[in-house]
């Protein structure tokens, strides 16, 4: 069974990096798929933040394009997020998953994380 | 790229069916049959239902059925039940290898 666990701080000072980290067990990373975050501000509904493919590639939201990094951890059990400059709107819960795909195309999750709640202080 | 549009809340009776909509466009849930459906309770991992427009995912009992006509989607679930009672989105993609979520939608059961 596919386990996605993330991991980092619950609380992030504004102007700062927000890192978390998400734990793959029971699939390799390095088998295949897509790999990506989702968030949830508080309220308010699900957000794509971005994906990596198991080789490397990058794809970020337009929006968040400038501040965002999606790495995937040598050992390929475990792939990261980085977001910079963070203000109160970054607040809430962030997501790791799994991603289905066709050739060219993405298919829709299959595997998510528990979320880790982050809130972001002034 | 805005969000997908569900309803913000509905209800139903034990038994009774109740139909989730998630309305998109011509660039995202019209353009390709790749809308998913979550099911999220508190304090647990999402858990997908209905992926491909229509296809149960492993291990969802059959009362849960997905469809799509034009730029909406819809998740419908017969013979409600309490353990029904949880919080619904929708996924499609949107091209350029992004995903567009929709707004979720919490279903009670009454």
């Amino acid at each position: 069974q596919v386990h996605l666990q993330e991991s980092g701080p619950g609380l992030v000072k504004a102007s700062e990096t927000l890192s978390l980290m998400c734990s793959v067990s029971g699939f390799s990373i390095s088998s295949g798929y897509y790999w990506g975050w989702i968030r949830q501000p508080p309220g308010k509904g699900l957000e794509w933040i971005g994906t990596i493919y198991y080789r490397g590639t990058t794809y970020y939201n337009v929006s968040l394009v400038s501040r965002v990094s999606i790495s995937l951890d040598t050992s390929m059990t475990q792939f990261s997020l980085r977001l910079s400059s963070v203000t109160a709107a970054d607040t809430g819960v962030y997501f790791c998953a799994r991603i289905r795909h066709a050739v060219t195309t993405l298919r829709g999750i299959d595997y998510w994380g528990q979320g880790a709640p982050v809130t972001v202080s002034s | 790229q805005s969000a997908l549009t569900q309803p913000r809340s509905v209800s139903g009776s034990p038994g009774q069916s109740v139909t989730i909509s998630c309305t998109g466009t011509s660039s995202d849930v019209g353009a390709y049959n790749y809308v998913s459906w979550y099911q999220h309770h508190p304090g647990k991992a999402p858990k997908l239902m209905i992926y491909d427009v229509s296809v149960r995912a492993s291990g969802v009992p059959d009362r849960f059925s997905g469809s799509k006509s034009g730029n909406t989607a819809s998740l419908t679930i017969s013979g409600l039940q309490a353990e029904d009672e949880a919080y619904y989105s929708c996924s499609s993609y949107a091209g350029s290898y992004t995903l567009l979520f929709g707004g979720g939608t919490t279903l009670t059961v009454l």
